[in-house]
């Protein structure tokens, strides 16, 4: 049972336009949720994190929002630029749990064409 | 600063055969984890030390993985008796605590022929 998906398994968006990743989510206990960016051949590269408590945290072109009604998280990268391009990962953990080990989805492969 | 760094970056090996994989967290980081990447799969935890104990084993996918770390610091994943499906890429993580962000190594990818 995947308990954190992502739908969209691509996108692909015109450079100076806003990317927009969607995530959903299963398990209520998710308190904490991460957005990671991965290069081919390199580890996962931490981008954005928002609480449980928060319905939105900015951090320059990225925006993470959370609805936890609908147990959903999207990633709005404005304006998308072609370094951009690569596949993100949506994240959740318990972290008030004992290990705050992070539940990954599938990833998305974003492409920004110039 | 030197960020988490993993060794070997490849691997390959024989079935049958033992496998130790090592990774330096950032310096200063109490949590370390350790996640696989299988081929069309997402991450996978396997395990979390805090300092050197290690409260959380149940991602290990069998008694032939096992993982020890010391001194707080560097951390080894040991396979015995490598089957094809362990190939995968196995990514370490550290934390500054246990609820910061984690920051992940490049990876070690091993392929089980």
């Amino acid at each position: 049972d995947q308990q954190v998906k992502q739908n969209s398994p691509s996108l692909s968006v015109q450079e100076g336009r806003i990317s927009i990743l969607n995530c959903d989510y299963t398990n209520s206990m998710f308190d904490y949720f991460l957005w990671y960016k991965k290069y081919p051949a390199e580890g996962p590269t931490f981008l954005i994190s928002i609480s449980s408590i928060k319905d939105k945290n900015e951090d320059g072109r990225f925006t993470v929002f959370l609805n936890k009604s609908a147990k959903h998280l999207s990633l709005h990268i404005v304006p998308s630029q072609p370094g951009d391009s690569a596949v993100y990962f949506c994240a959740a953990s318990v972290r008030g749990g004992a290990t705050n080990k992070l539940i990954f989805g599938t990833g998305t492969l974003l492409a920004v064409q110039p | 600063g030197a960020g988490v760094s993993q060794s070997p970056s490849n691997k390959v090996t024989e079935k049958g055969k033992d496998v130790e994989l090592r990774c330096d967290p950032i310096s200063g980081h109490t949590a370390l984890y350790w996640y696989r990447q299988s081929l069309g799969q997402g991450l996978e935890f396997l395990i979390y030390f805090q300092g050197n104990s290690a409260p959380d084993k149940s991602g290990l996918p069998s008694d032939r993985f096992s993982a020890e770390r010391t001194g707080g610091s560097v951390s080894t994943l040991t396979i015995q008796r490598t089957q094809q499906e362990d190939s995968a890429v196995y990514l370490c993580a550290s934390s500054l605590a246990r609820d910061s962000p984690q920051h992940f190594g490049d990876g070690t990818r091993l392929s089980i022929l």
